[in-house]
């Protein structure tokens, strides 16, 4: 099955430092998600894009839809040691709107 | 509390052995899903069942088996024809079929050997 490509694939940064990421798919997606995942512990969805072009925040965290439609991208502001986790892009596409993942992006944050 | 919840956290099976992971929720949810994780790979998705009584092999079906007897259990058989079952298997729900909002259980790592 097909999967998104994501990168960085890690980064391992100083707390209160912005952390950029994304996702690009070489075909188009109707909807982008972001979710983290905790060590050991199950994603939990953190954003959702409907739009092209669309911005949207939750917090320190915001996401675009890229105009394009192949790709999307997360920002998160100032990082705090509790950041650290895997970010998962995942996208839907097609009359069946299934969820495609991305391979996920590993976020270490260091006091 | 509504959620979603996977038995056991912990699996340990010989090789050859078939065994079942439990996912339940009482989100009275209508779909649910069965995703492995392998390290440095995204969410690859094994079966899924958008009602009881129903559901569909995901990219990744050979050697798992499901079932769907009630809408709040759906569990998922790893069997000995599955050539390399150890990984993490994370269970889902949502509303509807591929509705935006899935909840995801705490997921079981299953490590044979």
């Amino acid at each position: 099955g097909q999967q998104l490509n994501q990168s960085p694939q890690s980064m391992f940064i100083q707390e209160g430092e912005d952390v950029s990421m994304n996702c690009t798919s070489s075909s188009i997606f109707n909807t982008w998600l972001w979710y983290k995942q905790d060590p050991g512990e199950g994603p939990v969805l953190l954003i959702a894009l409907y739009k092209a072009g669309e911005l949207t925040s939750n917090g320190r965290l915001t996401a675009q839809f890229g105009i394009t439609r192949k790709d999307s991208f997360l920002n998160i502001s100032a990082s705090i040691p509790s950041d650290v986790g895997i970010y998962f892009c995942a996208g839907q596409q097609g009359a069946t709107n299934k969820l495609i993942f991305g391979t996920g992006t590993l976020l270490a944050v260091q006091p | 509390d509504g959620g979603i919840t996977q038995s056991p956290k912990y699996l340990f099976r010989k090789e050859g052995q078939n065994v079942t992971l439990s996912c339940e929720q009482n989100l009275n949810h209508d779909a649910m899903y069965w995703y492995r994780q392998d390290p440095g790979q995204g969410l690859r998705l094994i079966y899924y069942s958008q009602i009881v009584n129903d559901f569909q092999k995901g990219d990744i079906a050979e050697g798992y088996s499901v079932s769907r007897e009630k809408k709040e259990s759906f569990p998922l058989t790893v069997t000995s024809a599955q050539k390399n079952p150890t990984a993490f298997y994370l269970c889902a729900s949502s509303t509807g079929l591929w509705y935006t909002e899935a909840f995801f259980g705490q997921g079981t790592r299953l490590t044979v050997v």
